[in-house]
């Protein structure tokens, strides 16, 4: 089955720096990358997402890309904000699962 | 729209005993989940139903019962407790068009202690 590892496990970054979040993938045949936000306590949100016929998608600070030959999908954020502090997920789905990764802490310092 | 609700939210059980937590949505999606969430594991698939009369195993099902009781409601349940079932659990609902994921829409949470 799906296996997705995500890295890395906590981030600390300046308040305005970039952000960057890695995650790879073993099933050749998943098609569907969602990201999602979890912030304390609350439930998780999806923030982007992108399926396999595509390379690249942005919304704002926030873009995703993804490498199908490598099997490895990246978050980008930029011009950090204190309110981007919470935990992000990734995930990978060929179908009506999706498998997460074990999520990675993002810290925004201002 | 209320979209994903989670019943209860909170739940104390000692071991041995038994709870079903509710989940309903009203998005009309025909695929929904049940996940746990331990720290440092992210979000573990225990089972899922793709479609009313359906239920299928996820990642980690051991120890628990579904039911898709109605288009609307997908119910877990919990036989005989156990300290290792501490966790919060997450329900969630989405659409799947053929091999087409789409969002999964999540419910508030419950949180359960096993003593």
């Amino acid at each position: 089955g799906e296996n997705v590892e995500q890295h890395p496990s906590t981030l600390s970054v300046q308040e305005g720096d970039s952000a960057v979040i890695k995650c790879t993938y073993s099933d050749s045949a998943s098609n569907y990358f969602p990201w999602y936000k979890q912030e304390l306590g609350k439930r998780p949100q999806l923030i982007i997402d992108i399926r396999s016929n595509v390379g690249e998608k942005k919304d704002q600070r926030i873009a995703v890309t993804l490498n199908k030959t490598a099997k490895h999908f990246s978050l980008h954020i930029t011009e950090t904000q204190p309110e981007d502090s919470a935990v992000y997920f990734c995930a990978a789905s060929s179908g009506n699962k999706l498998v997460f990764g074990a999520g990675t802490i993002l810290r925004v310092k201002s | 729209n209320a979209g994903v609700t989670q019943t209860p939210k909170f739940q104390v059980l000692k071991t041995g005993q038994s709870m079903t937590l509710q989940c309903a949505q009203d998005m009309n999606h025909n695929s929904m989940y049940w996940y746990r969430q331990d720290p440092g594991m992210g979000l573990r698939l225990i089972y899922y139903s793709a479609s009313e009369g359906t239920t299928d195993k996820g990642e980690v099902p051991n120890g628990y019962n579904v039911s898709r009781l109605n288009k609307r409601e997908f119910s877990l349940r919990l036989e005989s407790a156990a300290p290792s079932q501490t966790s919060v659990y997450f329900c969630a609902s989405s659409e799947v068009f053929g091999t087409a994921a789409y969002e999964q829409y999540f419910g508030p949470g419950t949180r359960l202690t096993v003593t």
